[in-house]
């Protein structure tokens, strides 16, 4: 059974601070996509990493995909009330029809 | 905006009474998905369509069926609703492959009594 483990499942910080989150999968990423998604309303995509080791950047965000890609992480410098909300990772299934997905990380930032 | 519209956004229904979702797009996107999403449980895949007509199933597919008449136009249907199907159900399509970018609606809350 394909897996996708993410951690923190919750997460509650300051404004201000960093933060990181994880996904890990049972096996080896083709490809991994992280969205986020807001109270209310469907997820949508931050970024899309492909190659192990590779590093993006997205304002604050760090996304980094490990060199044997079976895992990820999202950092966050110095999180803003506008960070708030539900990250999940996604990769796809084995059948290569379909994307599934973590449950994700609950994130708030207080101000 | 991806133009993924989903109806209706709010339902509440009794159990064993038939639901139909309605989810609708504006951007010919081939691949349309069918995702319910429950605490603890994260985003589980219901049914998705690759074509017209073309559809299979998901790794929670017991007591949904869905149809794909036209390129646009993506139907969940619960045959007979049960409590265990009330929860927050979202529409997805993708533009060029299977397991590329996903694009939302903003779901549909069932709440089954």
């Amino acid at each position: 059974t394909q897996l996708l483990e993410q951690s923190p499942q919750f997460l509650s910080i300051q404004e201000g601070e960093n933060l990181t989150v994880y996904c890990n999968s049972s096996s080896v990423f083709s490809s991994l996509q992280w969205y986020r998604q807001e109270p209310g309303e469907g997820p949508v995509l931050l970024v899309t990493v492909v190659t192990g080791g590779e590093v993006k950047k997205l304002k604050r965000l760090t996304f980094q995909f490990g060199d044997a890609r079976k895992d990820s992480s999202l950092h966050i410098t110095a999180a803003q009330p506008g960070d708030t909300g539900l990250y999940l990772c996604a990769e796809g299934n084995q059948a290569g029809t379909a994307l599934i997905f973590g449950k994700g990380t609950t994130l708030s930032v207080s101000s | 905006d991806a133009g993924i519209t989903q109806s209706p956004r709010h339902k509440v229904t009794e159990t064993g009474t038939p639901v139909t979702l309605r989810c609708h797009q504006t951007e010919n996107h081939r691949y349309m998905y069918w995702y319910r999403q429950d605490p603890g449980h994260g985003l589980r895949l219901i049914h998705y369509s690759y074509g017209v007509k073309d559809t299979d199933k998901g790794e929670v597919s017991d007591g949904y069926s869905v149809s794909r008449s036209k390129t646009e136009d993506f139907l969940l249907t619960l045959e007979s609703a049960t409590s265990s199907q009330t929860s927050v159900y979202f529409c997805a399509a993708s533009r060029g492959v299977s397991t590329g970018e996903l694009f939302f609606g903003e779901g549909s809350r069932l709440t089954v009594l």
